[in-house]
């Protein structure tokens, strides 16, 4: 299958800090990469739908803002989440679709901690 | 309202003994149904996709089927390391954003 990577892993920061989530397709190209948010012992939440060359798609109740995306490239899209609240602390996982496949194809996550 | 439901929600099973994970869905226009395990702190990992009622696929001791209202993910034997969240999440209408709909998982545990 495809590979998705994220990088970090884990981030602890300060609140009021901004931190930065990459999503690389390893071995594909992906024009579009999802942005999940998970809680624990909870299911994924889509936050964004990432379109490489455009903005992203933001789902209610997520704020534009404060998670900024950025899909530069086929193979990179960027969360950064901005001034950074304990309550902004989760596990962010991205997805990408190969193309001409249904299946999404997972990084392993990011758990972001804001003390 | 699109609606994806899992149960159970916790499932407990000794090592070897058989069992299934059900996901009914209530969709316009199914296009597909995926089936996901998650292992604590990692990201989903792909395991089916299946596109019309009657369909079946199998990979070790899993096999997914589904009907037009519901899947199952039928598990034979398992071993400890079966153990996961399992994931069910559909496409449906004529949108192609990819997007997808989720259950809220079946926490699954093998006792050895």
């Amino acid at each position: 299958g495809a590979v998705v990577s994220q990088h970090p892993s884990r981030v602890i920061c300060k609140s009021g800090t901004s931190v930065k989530i990459e999503c690389r397709s390893l071995d594909f190209q992906a024009t579009t990469m999802f942005w999940y948010r998970q809680f624990p012992k909870k299911s994924l939440m889509l936050m964004a739908t990432s379109n490489e060359g455009s903005k992203a798609t933001y789902e209610q109740g997520v704020e534009k803002d404060k998670f900024l995306i950025n899909h530069a490239s086929l193979t990179l899209s960027t969360l950064t989440v901005t001034s950074a609240h304990p309550e902004d602390s989760s596990f962010y996982i991205c997805s990408a679709p190969t193309s001409g496949s249904d299946e999404q194809y997972f990084g392993p996550g990011t758990r972001l901690t804001v003390t | 309202e699109d609606q994806v439901t899992q149960s159970p929600e916790a499932l407990r099973l000794q090592e070897g003994e058989s069992s299934s994970l059900n996901c009914s869905y209530t969709v316009s226009g199914l296009r597909g149904l995926f089936w996901y395990r998650q292992d604590p702190g990692k990201g989903p990992e792909f395991l089916f996709t299946l596109y019309s009622a009657g369909e079946e696929k199998e990979k070790e001791r899993l096999k997914a089927t589904l009907t037009k209202k519901e899947s199952f993910l039928h598990i034979t034997a398992p071993k400890p390391e079966d153990s996961a969240t399992y994931l069910c999440a559909v496409q449906a209408g004529e949108d192609s954003n990819y997007q997808l709909i989720w259950g809220a998982g079946t926490k699954l545990i093998i006792k050895p």
